[in-house]
């Protein structure tokens, strides 16, 4: 059964700094990873998706990496500003019965100070 | 651009109450999915919908759960006698195919709270 775990559980950084958000996944088996930024008490935006072929996507600031070898996948955030403090998910999506189903890390909950 | 779109934001509802929470996914998307979270945890899949059927659903998803598409727009999920650990936040989602390169794009979500 595929576990997703995110590390850390919460993150603080003086504005400015680049950061890296990590994810790991039990089963390599996976189809693509998604990653998410959920906002206090809002839904899940979705900011990449990398297809388990691929091994990095980019966003503007934003680059997901994916290592399925090692069952890991990193968020990069670069020159980070107040306005990226949200909690980030990773989501590994596996194909189960028909039809895939996205299961999720706990969060990483980020904060960027001023 | 084109949203997936949950009402209500908030219900409120008493134990043992029938509660539907509905959804309006993007209109050329075929594939619906509900999520929930319940606060303090991780999200969790509940059930994918496909064709008006469900395609895959989880342990979590039980006789007390429904899911409908009761017309070209709408996709509804229904807990019928609700209980006060179906607590949680509800998100739809929607994708236009299933191909591994599709995004599952979620709505805002439902803050469901069982009295």
């Amino acid at each position: 059964k595929q576990e997703v775990t995110q590390i850390p559980a919460a993150l603080s950084v003086p504005e400015g700094e680049n950061l890296v958000l990590n994810c790991s996944f039990t089963d390599s088996a996976i189809y693509n990873l998604q990653w998410f930024r959920q906002d206090p008490g809002k839904g899940l935006t979705s900011l990449l998706l990398i297809q388990s072929s691929q091994r990095e996507q980019t966003s503007g600031r934003l680059n997901a990496s994916l290592d399925k070898s090692s069952g890991r996948s990193t968020l990069y955030i670069a020159a980070s500003q107040p306005g990226d403090s949200a909690t980030y998910l990773c989501a590994g999506l596996n194909y189960g019965g028909s039809q895939g189903n996205l299961i999720f890390g706990k969060g990483t909950k980020l904060s960027v100070k001023p | 651009e084109p949203e997936v779109t949950q009402t209500p934001s908030h219900q409120v509802t008493q134990m043992g109450q029938e509660v539907i929470l509905r959804c309006v996914p993007i209109s050329n998307h075929l594939y619906f999915y509900w999520y929930r979270q319940i606060l303090g945890q991780k999200v969790e899949f509940l059930v994918s919908f496909y064709n008006n059927e469900i395609s895959e659903k989880s342990e979590i998803f039980d006789d007390q759960f429904s899911v409908e598409r009761p017309d070209g727009s709408n996709f509804t999920l229904k807990i019928r006698s609700t209980k006060l650990e179906d607590s949680a936040m509800y998100f739809c989602a929607s994708s236009v195919f299933r191909t591994p390169a599709q995004p599952q794009h979620f709505g805002d979500g439902t803050r469901l709270s069982i009295l």
